[in-house]
C-alpha cells in the first residue's frame, strides 16, 4: 500500500457512543494531521503530531481525543459526540510539520452522529 | 496572521474552454502557496505549490498558477478545461517563516468546477 489510509470511510455513532478512527500513511513522513470538513466551511485544522509529539491544538473540544503511538499511525479517539460534530475527517501527513511541505491526505472518514 | 479568499463557490465551463479560478491570500510573511483538488468521496490532492522562485508554476493535468506579489494573487488557470476536471478546488496559504509554521495551511472556502460538454 501506499499513500495515507483511512479508516473506515463512513461511521455512524449515537451521541453516548466511543469509537476511534485510525490513519496511517506509508510514505515515511514525520507529521501527521487530523483535519474537520463540514459543508460550507473551509478547512479546519485540529490536531498537529510532528515526530509523535503533538505541537498543536486547534482548541478542539476534549470529545475528540487524538493518539499518535508511532510517526506512521494516528487515532481519532471519539465520545460523548453532538450532531454538529458530523462531518468529513481528513487525516493527513507531511514529510515535515513546516510551511512547505506539502499535505498528502487520505480519503477521509464520513462521520454521522446521531 | 494569514487568509484566502476565493473568488467564486462555483465555476461554469464549457469542455475546451480556459479555466480561471481565482485565489487571493494574505500573510504577515512571504507565503507559501498551494492549489488543491478534491475529487467526490476522496480527500485532496496537491495540484501545485509555490515556495520561492518562478512566479509560474506548473502542476499536474496541466494546471498552473501564477504568484503576484503585487495583487497578492495566485490565480489558477488551464487553458482547456477537460469533463474529468469536474470538482472542488482548494488555495491555500501558508507562512515561510524559517520553516517554524507547523504545517498551519490556511485554506479557502473551495471553489466547486463544474465542465459541460
Amino acid at each position: 500500500e501506499t499513500g495515507v489510509t483511512q479508516t473506515p470511510r463512513h461511521l455512524v455513532m449515537g451521541m453516548t457512543n466511543k469509537k476511534s478512527l485510525k490513519c496511517e500513511q506509508h510514505l515515511g513522513h514525520n507529521a501527521m494531521y487530523w483535519y474537520k470538513q463540514s459543508a460550507k466551511k473551509p478547512l479546519e485544522l485540529m490536531f498537529v503530531y510532528n515526530f509523535k509529539e503533538q505541537t498543536e491544538n486547534n482548541s478542539v473540544p476534549s470529545r475528540f481525543s487524538p493518539e499518535c503511538p508511532n510517526s506512521s499511525h494516528l487515532f481519532l479517539h471519539l465520545h460523548t459526540l453532538q450532531p454538529e460534530d458530523s462531518a468529513l475527517y481528513l487525516c493527513a501527513s507531511s514529510q515535515e510539520a513546516g510551511g512547505n511541505s506539502p499535505l498528502h491526505f487520505g480519503n477521509g472518514t464520513r462521520l454521522t452522529v446521531t | 496572521a494569514q487568509s484566502v479568499t476565493q473568488l467564486g463557490s462555483h465555476v461554469s465551463v464549457s469542455e475546451g474552454a480556459l479555466v480561471l479560478l481565482r485565489c487571493n491570500y494574505s500573510s504577515s510573511v512571504p507565503p507559501y502557496l498551494f492549489w488543491y483538488v478534491q475529487y467526490p468521496n476522496q480527500g485532496l490532492q496537491l495540484l501545485l505549490k509555490y515556495t520561492t522562485g518562478a512566479t509560474l508554476v506548473k502542476g499536474i493535468n496541466g494546471f498552473e498558477a501564477e504568484f503576484k506579489k503585487s495583487e497578492t494573487s495566485f490565480h489558477l488557470t488551464k487553458p482547456s478545461a477537460h469533463m474529468s476536471d469536474a470538482a472542488e478546488y482548494f488555495c491555500a496559504v501558508s507562512g515561510n517563516a524559517g520553516g517554524t509554521s507547523y504545517g498551519k495551511l490556511t485554506f479557502g472556502q473551495g471553489t466547486i468546477l463544474t465542465v459541460h460538454p
